[in-house]
């Protein structure tokens, strides 16, 4: 059975630039939940996506934005990046809304 | 408003002793809490969850005890090794069909356990 992963590991981008993260979801799991998580912090929710429907969003402005694909893969943009946006983001997958949450390593977004 | 706290942010322990990483939370709603470790360069890994019906519960080394009327939970490893050195999070969320299930996570504590 293969986990959740992500990709790329790693980006750098530069300030006002645009970004696409992307993360395919543990087999068989239907809802993908995307978290950024800054430095000496925990994870922090920016939204849900369930049955590629927008489920619940945390508070993130309208330029994070996402998909989630008929095979439950997601993708998070990012429009008009700013530095501090430079953080881990974390995919999370489950089997259902509100069922326990399956990380994958995560995408490094840097910010010049 | 930081709703879960962990209020440590370091704990070292020797091999073979118990860890305790303590959490507290605000939010009565909360009625699903879980323990994440995460290691350097990968994504947190589940470890153990408790449901607020329930006062503790009990998975190998890991034992999670809930204190609601205290709001307090706590994760114990017994016997710690070396390998449970990482970063443990608490978090919390609203369980079940029909909720999103966001998790609200504490800041972490780092373990460190000695040989």
């Amino acid at each position: 059975e293969t986990g959740v992963t992500q990709s790329p590991t790693h980006l750098i981008k530069t300030r006002g630039q645009q970004v696409t993260l992307r993360c395919s979801s543990q087999s068989g799991h239907n809802t993908v939940s995307w978290y950024q998580q800054a430095l000496g912090q925990g994870p922090q929710f920016i939204f849900q996506y369930y049955r590629e429907e927008e489920n619940g969003r945390g508070n993130f402005p309208p330029r994070f934005s996402g998909l989630q694909f008929p095979n439950y893969s997601s993708e998070l943009n990012v429009n008009a990046l700013e530095l501090d946006d430079s953080a881990l983001y974390l995919c999370a997958s489950s089997p259902e809304t509100g069922n326990t949450q399956y990380f994958g390593p995560g995408t490094r977004l840097t910010v010049l | 408003d930081q709703q879960v706290k962990q209020n440590s942010p370091s704990l070292s322990v020797q091999e073979g002793r118990i860890s305790i990483l303590n959490c507290d939370y605000t939010n009565s709603m909360f009625d699903y809490f879980l323990w994440y470790k995460k290691y350097p360069a990968e994504g947190p890994t589940f470890l153990i969850s408790i449901s607020s019906i329930k006062d503790k519960n009990e998975d190998g080394r890991f034992t999670v005890f809930l204190n609601k009327s205290a709001k307090h939970l706590s994760l114990h490893i017994v016997p710690s090794q070396p390998g449970d050195s990482a970063v443990y999070f608490c978090a919390a969320s609203t369980h079940g069909s029909g909720n999103t299930g966001k998790l609200i996570f504490g800041q972490g504590t780092t373990l460190q356990v000695k040989p």
